[in-house]
């Protein structure tokens, strides 16, 4: 079974929808992340985690709010989705000595 | 500048070697990682270098790190088709670089290519 699981992984849904992304991981890691990834932009971080009780803003937090409902889940919700929040999302964790990051295969998401 | 530079594509022949390269921007960072991206797939960690080594082997994979330039490469020996995918390399800063612990900083990917 994969460590790092993202369901959906394909949605897709109408401008002013409001859709969560859901990431679980069984790696026991406290440091858990959302990326999102454009063609030619590579990924940016979106919102982290460094456990249940802390939530940052990464580089692109504006339209998107986080929720860590346990150590091992971190969802992703989009308020009201907007066509320019197409993109592919990842969830990552990280909790080793080198803080390798550990990605989950992603969610195409689509807003029409 | 203040983003991980890498050039978007490189093709090689199957059999050569690719190198892929990267400029970082924290002189102090304590950590230096190459991602693997396969079609349809999330990221997977390569390897990684500590900032204290120039060169780190790993069987065909080669990373060099030159502190001074803040440059940073990945050889793949005897490149094979199942080599070709997006390769990213990402650093993780030092906190007087605005960094926090675990955070990484990407590149925008170089797509590898390899014909037969």
């Amino acid at each position: 079974d994969a460590d790092v699981t993202q369901t959906p992984r394909n949605r897709i849904t109408k401008t002013g929808k409001r859709i969560m992304l859901e990431c679980s991981q069984t790696k026991g890691h406290d440091r858990m992340y959302w990326y999102r990834q454009d063609p030619g932009l590579g990924l940016r971080l979106i919102y982290y985690s460094f456990d249940v009780k802390d939530i940052n803003k990464g580089e692109i937090s504006d339209g998107y709010s986080v929720s860590r409902q346990a150590q091992a889940k971190f969802s992703l919700s989009l308020e009201s989705a907007i066509p320019n929040q197409t993109a592919l999302y990842f969830c990552a964790t990280s909790g080793d000595r080198v803080e390798t990051q550990y990605f989950g295969p992603g969610t195409r998401l689509l807003v029409l | 500048g203040e983003d991980v530079e890498q050039s978007l594509f490189l093709s090689v022949r199957e059999g050569d070697s690719s190198v892929i390269n990267c400029t970082y921007t924290d002189s102090s960072s304590t950590y230096l990682y190459w991602y693997k991206q396969e079609p349809g797939a999330g990221l997977q960690l390569l390897t990684y270098i500590f900032s204290n080594m120039d060169m780190k082997q790993d069987q065909r994979l080669t990373v060099l790190l030159n502190k001074k330039d803040k440059h940073l490469s990945l050889r793949i020996a005897d490149t094979q088709t199942g080599d070709s995918a997006i390769y990213f390399c990402a650093e993780r800063r030092s906190s007087s670089y605005g960094g926090s612990q675990g955070n990484l900083i990407f590149g925008k990917g170089t797509k590898l290519s390899v014909k037969p």
